[in-house]
């Protein structure tokens, strides 16, 4: 079944200091992956996607990932924390034309 | 404006007593989801409809029902709550295809149920 894990419930860094969320995915067929993002009282916003290609994508708000198929994984990462990105992310693997599994999040707390 | 809009931001019932939530989108997308949100479970998909009068089952129906009636709205209906069902929901929509239109999201609905 199609699955997708967020090791990491809660992760606190510096403002400044860089940041990596890990995802791990579970699918028989090549994925669609996304990153959301929900800032608090917000629904969730799309930060960026894979679909085929390049395995490292640009997302909005600076941030970046990669997709491994070797490790089943697709990390978010983004070389400075701005206070502004503190949030929940959500990593999401899609199925079919449109469903979508979501993982259970990773809750950012940025440090000043 | 693009956006999915939802009502009411929050809501405080008790059990038994039937609620709807509405959910409304200006993109024309055939697509329309709702989802939970649960502290550590991430989101997980209630029903789900492809396009007008065309509904299915997501991973928790149970509880709920919807109906989509015009391609712009899909209610979620709690005919009898109870204090499980208290929690975050959000409506979601896309075209027909994810690749093409990832799904766009409301702003959340919080639900509690006593």
């Amino acid at each position: 079944a199609q699955s997708v894990t967020q090791p990491d419930i809660h992760i606190t860094v510096s403002e400044g200091a860089s940041l990596e969320l890990r995802c791990n995915y579970s699918y028989g067929a090549t994925p669609y992956l996304f990153w959301y993002v929900q800032s608090p009282g917000q629904g969730l916003q799309l930060l960026l996607k894979y679909f085929s290609g390049d395995t490292l994508v640009q997302g909005i708000k600076g941030f970046e990932a990669e997709f491994k198929r070797s490790q089943s994984s697709f990390n978010l990462r983004k070389p400075s924390v701005h206070w502004s990105d503190a949030a929940e992310y959500f990593c999401a693997v899609g199925v079919g034309d449109n469903d979508m599994r979501f993982g259970a999040g990773t809750r950012l707390t940025v440090k000043p | 404006e693009a956006q999915v809009t939802q009502n009411p931001r929050y809501l405080i019932t008790v059990t038994g007593k039937k609620l709807t939530v509405t959910c409304s989108q200006n993109m024309n997308h055939e697509y329309m989801s709702w989802y939970r949100q649960d502290p550590g479970l991430g989101l997980r998909q209630i029903y789900y409809s492809m396009n007008v009068e065309v509904t299915d089952k997501g991973d928790v129906p149970e509880g709920y029902k919807v109906s989509r009636k015009e391609k712009r709205n899909f209610p979620l209906i709690l005919e009898s709550p109870s204090p499980n069902q208290t929690s975050l929901y959000f409506c979601a929509s896309s075209s027909t295809r994810i690749q093409d239109s990832p799904l766009h999201f409301g702003n959340g609905t919080r639900l509690t149920v006593t």
